[in-house]
């Protein structure tokens, strides 16, 4: 079936630092979403992403939408501890856009 | 907003057992998911609902699966009999339906089948 694909699957960072995750695929996509999933919840919602090229910040979190529509990344600036989770992207390909897919996604630990 | 309820948050039962998963999606969305999440396999889409009527069930794993929409505001997911390779966390999400609209997911529920 198609996957997405997301790297890194797992970063070890320092307090302050910046991070940057992405996530590619073969299909095109014409949403690209970017959940947080916290220890004992569901994923929740972070940023939507409905144009090529679409570059959205919400806080300290900015993605961009590829403008192959095959890609997105996401990036985390002055990393705070509770930015330890994990991260999913996630959209409905072009060819089944009635089904949202989503990445095995990036695990964030952040050391003390 | 209540958002997505799910109960039981987490369920132990040995094999052989029937097991029932309960969903109350967010008043007003329109389509409902069935995910399961495991470390091997990440989330898998098992079926959704649109209007609850079940539009896509290729993701359940086996016929020991079904699921069950039978209001807006409430569905089921049983496993019967119950193995252990089906311990995993489920989770249920509801959304307003276009393909645009984002999912909002409830806590999940840890299933442990011995």
């Amino acid at each position: 079936g198609q996957q997405l694909n997301q790297s890194p699957q797992s970063m070890f960072i320092q307090e302050g630092e910046d991070v940057s995750m992405n996530c590619t695929s073969s299909s095109i996509f014409n949403t690209w979403l970017w959940y947080k999933q916290d220890p004992g919840e569901g994923p929740v919602l972070l940023i939507a992403l409905y144009k090529a090229g679409e570059l959205t910040s919400n806080g300290r979190l900015t993605a961009q939408f590829g403008i192959t529509r095959k890609d997105s990344f996401l990036n985390i600036s002055a990393s705070i501890p509770s930015d330890v989770g994990i991260y999913f992207c996630a959209g409905p390909p072009l060819y089944r856009d009635d089904k949202i897919i989503f990445g095995k996604g990036t695990r964030l630990h952040i050391l003390p | 907003d209540a958002g997505v309820i799910q109960s039981p948050r987490h369920e132990v039962t040995e094999m052989g057992q029937e097991v029932t998963l309960r969903c109350k999606p967010i008043s007003g969305h329109n389509s409902l998911f069935w995910y399961r999440q495991t470390m091997m396999r990440g989330l898998e889409l098992l079926i959704y609902f649109n209007n609850n009527v079940p539009i896509d069930d290729s993701g359940m794993p086996e016929d020991r699966f079904s699921a069950k929409m039978p209001n807006a505001s409430f569905s089921t997911l049983k496993i019967q009999p119950s193995e252990p390779r089906d311990s995993a966390v489920y989770f249920c999400a509801s959304s307003l339906g276009d393909y645009n609209s984002p999912l909002h997911f409830g806590n999940g529920t840890r299933l442990t089948v011995t």
